[in-house]
């Protein structure tokens, strides 16, 4: 069965800082990936996505990501993050073709101004 | 704001109780999924419609099942309601089943006492 396993549950950085948030799934197969994020009090909304092409994929608001198939990882990456970054982040995957999306369990990010 | 929506924004139930959760779908979104996010969990797939038909399972009981609708709407029927089925209920729309970005809505908040 897929599986999502994030690293940190909880990341406290201060602004400017870089960033870099682990994601590692389990699947044998082609995979699309993807990091959703949760502003306080927004929707959950997709930062960016993989499906195929470059793994190193750019999203919005500076964020990036980098899919390493030997590692099975797909790590969010911001080289300065601003106090606005401040949200709950969502790994997740589907299997290629498959329904169901699996998340991870999320990292809470606290950016301190 | 992703076109999504859901109703109701809160719910209080007692066990045993029955349950429906309705959600509006961006126009010309053919795919609904449904997601239960307990706290201080992702989201986990509940089951996904592709044009009123159920496309795909998670791990949940048959007590949960769904609705889709011509009009782009959806529902989530839950009985025989459990004290572990207090969580946030998310429905996300896409263009297609398991291919395409999933905008999500804000979720009812359930809460079964």
């Amino acid at each position: 069965a897929q599986s999502v396993s994030q690293h940190n549950h909880h990341v406290i950085l201060s602004e400017a800082a870089s960033l870099e948030l682990g994601c590692n799934y389990s699947y044998g197969g082609t995979v699309n990936l993807f990091w959703y994020v949760q502003y306080p009090g927004q929707h959950l909304q997709l930062l960016l996505k993989y499906f195929s092409g470059d793994p190193l994929v750019k999203g919005i608001k500076g964020f990036e990501a980098e899919f390493i198939k030997s590692k099975f990882s797909f790590n969010l990456r911001k080289p300065s993050v601003q106090w606005s970054d401040t949200a709950e982040y969502f790994c997740a995957v589907n299997a290629w073709r498959d329904d169901k999306i699996i998340f991870g369990k999320g990292t809470r990010l606290h950016i301190l101004p | 704001e992703t076109g999504v929506t859901q109703s109701p924004t809160h719910l209080i139930k007692t066990r045993g109780q029955q349950v429906t959760l309705r959600c509006s779908s961006q126009s010309g979104h053919n795919t609904v999924s449904w997601y239960q996010q307990a706290l201080g969990q992702g989201p986990q797939f509940i089951f996904q419609y592709y044009r009123e038909e159920e496309n795909g399972r998670g791990n949940f009981p048959p007590r949960f099942s769904g609705l889709q609708f011509p009009n782009y709407s959806s529902e989530l029927n839950v009985n025989a309601l459990e004290l572990d089925d207090s969580a946030l209920y998310l429905c996300a729309s896409s263009l297609l089943a398991g291919e395409d970005e999933q905008y999500f809505g804000p979720g009812t908040r359930l809460t079964v006492t």
